[in-house]
C-alpha cells in the first residue's frame, strides 16, 4: 500500500541553523501539508501546497518557514533560524482528492538545543 | 481559538470491553474524520464522514456523524490490546480549503 515517508526521523539541531525536513508523498497526490505537534499536544496545520504554491498558512509558519517541491516527488519544509519553541514532530501528509482525506507520514522528530 | 474538544481525555478500559468517545464543535463542519496515533508514530486514518447523520463502520470501529453537525462519536467494539493510542477527530472549518483541525484526543490504554 502506498504510504508518505518523511526523512530524517530525528533531527537534532543547535538553535539558529537552519533545517530542511523532507517528505515523500503519495505518488498521484497533488495535495501536501505540513503539520506539526509539540509533545503531549495535538497536531497543529502549518501550510497546504498545491499547484506549486502555498494555498493556506497558520499563524504559525511566519518567515521562518518556506516549503519547496523540487522535484516530481519530494516536498520540504525549510525553517531557517530554528528557536527552542521550534522543537516539535513535524508530520507531512498528502490526499488525492483536494479534500479532507489526509494520509500523514511517520513524523520528523526536531529537536532545536 | 476555534477548538475541537474530545471526551474522555482518557480512559482505562479491560480487553473486551466496548469503547465510546465523542468530539464537539461549537460550529458545524461538513466532514468528520477520525484518526488513530500510536506513540512516535503519525496519525493514520480511521474512519471519513461527509453526512450529517451517516453512521460508518471499518471493521470494529463505527463512527457517526451527528445530526446538528457540530459532533461526532467514534465506538470500539470488543477493544484488544492493539487499540492502545491516542484518538483524534480532525475536521476542516467552513471556509477553509482543505487544512485540518485536530481535536484534543482520547488516550486509550487496555488493560489484559
Amino acid at each position: 500500500e502506498p504510504e508518505v515517508t518523511q526523512t530524517p526521523s530525528h533531527q537534532v539541531t543547535q538553535m539558529g541553523q537552519e533545517v530542511i525536513l523532507r517528505c515523500v508523498p503519495i505518488s498521484n497526490h497533488l495535495y501536501f501539508y505540513w503539520y506539526r505537534q509539540i509533545l503531549g499536544q495535538k497536531v497543529e496545520f502549518l501550510v497546504s501546497f498545491y499547484n506549486n504554491e502555498i494555498s493556506e498558512k497558520s499563524e504559525i509558519f511566519d518567515d521562518q518557514f518556506s516549503v519547496e517541491r523540487p522535484d516530481g516527488s519530494n516536498f520540504t519544509l525549510k525553517i531557517r533560524s530554528t528557536k527552542l519553541e521550534d522543537s516539535a514532530m513535524y508530520f507531512c501528509a498528502s490526499t488525492t482528492r483536494g479534500v479532507y482525506e489526509q494520509f500523514f507520514g511517520p513524523g520528523t522528530r526536531l529537536t532545536v538545543l | 481559538g476555534q477548538q475541537l474538544n474530545q471526551s474522555p481525555q482518557s480512559m482505562f478500559i479491560q480487553e473486551g470491553e466496548d469503547v465510546s468517545m465523542n468530539c464537539t464543535s461549537s460550529s458545524i463542519f461538513n466532514t468528520w474524520l477520525w484518526y488513530k496515533q500510536d506513540p512516535g508514530e503519525g496519525p493514520v486514518l480511521l474512519i471519513a464522514l461527509y453526512k450529517a447523520g451517516e453512521l460508518t463502520s471499518n471493521g470494529r470501529l463505527t463512527a457517526q456523524f451527528g445530526i446538528t453537525r457540530k459532533d461526532s462519536f467514534l465506538n470500539i467494539s470488543a477493544s484488544i490490546p492493539s487499540d492502545v493510542g491516542i484518538y483524534f477527530c480532525a475536521g476542516p472549518w467552513a471556509g477553509t480549503a482543505s487544512k485540518l483541525t485536530f481535536g484534543t484526543g482520547t488516550r486509550l490504554q487496555v488493560t489484559l
